[in-house]
């Protein structure tokens, strides 16, 4: 199947830095990647979707000016936690999906961050 | 919000058993997916089964889909201690509502017992 690859797959940062987490599909072009975040032992919260060459959408709830979402390319989309506070601690995932919509949807390995 | 509830939320079994989750949801759908997710790791797809289909077979995993009681079933025959992970289920909004992304159940957590 397809391939996404999401960097990194850890990090530690500080209160009030701003981290980047990318996502690339490697062997097909997505014009869209979603966005999802995902507590221990919770399920996945779609927290935006990504569109190639336009702004994101963004969930109810969901601070568009704390996740900066940008999707320059059709095979990289990219999720910057701007302010970062410890509550923001979480595993974030994206995934995108090839063309139609009634297919399966390929997933990065995740990101685990951690504000201290 | 979540679309769908998945019971149970936590199953443990022993080796050689069969395994069944159960996912319902509460809009129309296109298509229902369902996913495992190893601890700390990205999803990994297992099979997908459309609104006019009623059951699929894949290797030691059958699914079922009942669209007028909007629940799935996913049964896992023979699991192996490598079957531990998270099992999700997913689905798509019907064209109308212009909504491309998942929405996933709350999750199984199955534990396989060698």
């Amino acid at each position: 199947g397809a391939v996404v690859s999401q960097h990194p797959s850890r990090v530690i940062c500080k209160s009030g830095t701003s981290v980047k987490i990318e996502c690339r599909s490697l062997d097909f072009q997505a014009t869209t990647m979603f966005w999802y975040r995902q507590f221990p032992k919770q399920s996945l919260m779609l927290m935006a979707t990504s569109n190639e060459g336009s702004k994101a959408t963004y969930e109810q709830g969901v601070e568009k000016d704390k996740f900066l979402i940008n999707h320059a390319s059709l095979t990289l989309s990219t999720l910057t936690v701007t302010s970062a506070h410890p509550e923001d601690s979480s595993f974030y995932i994206c995934s995108a999906t090839q063309g139609a919509m009634n297919t399966e949807a390929f997933f990065g390995q995740g990101t685990r961050l951690t504000v201290v | 919000s979540q679309q769908g509830e998945e019971d149970p939320q936590a199953l443990s079994i022993q080796e050689g058993e069969n395994a069944t989750m159960n996912c319902s949801y509460k809009t129309s759908i296109n298509n229902l997916q369902w996913y495992r997710q190893n601890s700390g790791r990205g999803l990994v797809h297992l099979i997908l089964i459309r609104s006019n289909e009623r059951e699929k077979h894949s290797g030691r995993l059958r699914v079922t889909l009942d669209t007028s009681k909007k629940s799935s079933s996913l049964l896992i025959t023979a699991s192996r201690a490598a079957d531990t992970a998270s099992y999700f289920c997913a689905t798509d909004l019907t064209p109308d509502t212009g909504r491309r992304a998942l929405t996933f159940g709350s999750g199984t957590r199955l534990q396989v017992q060698p």
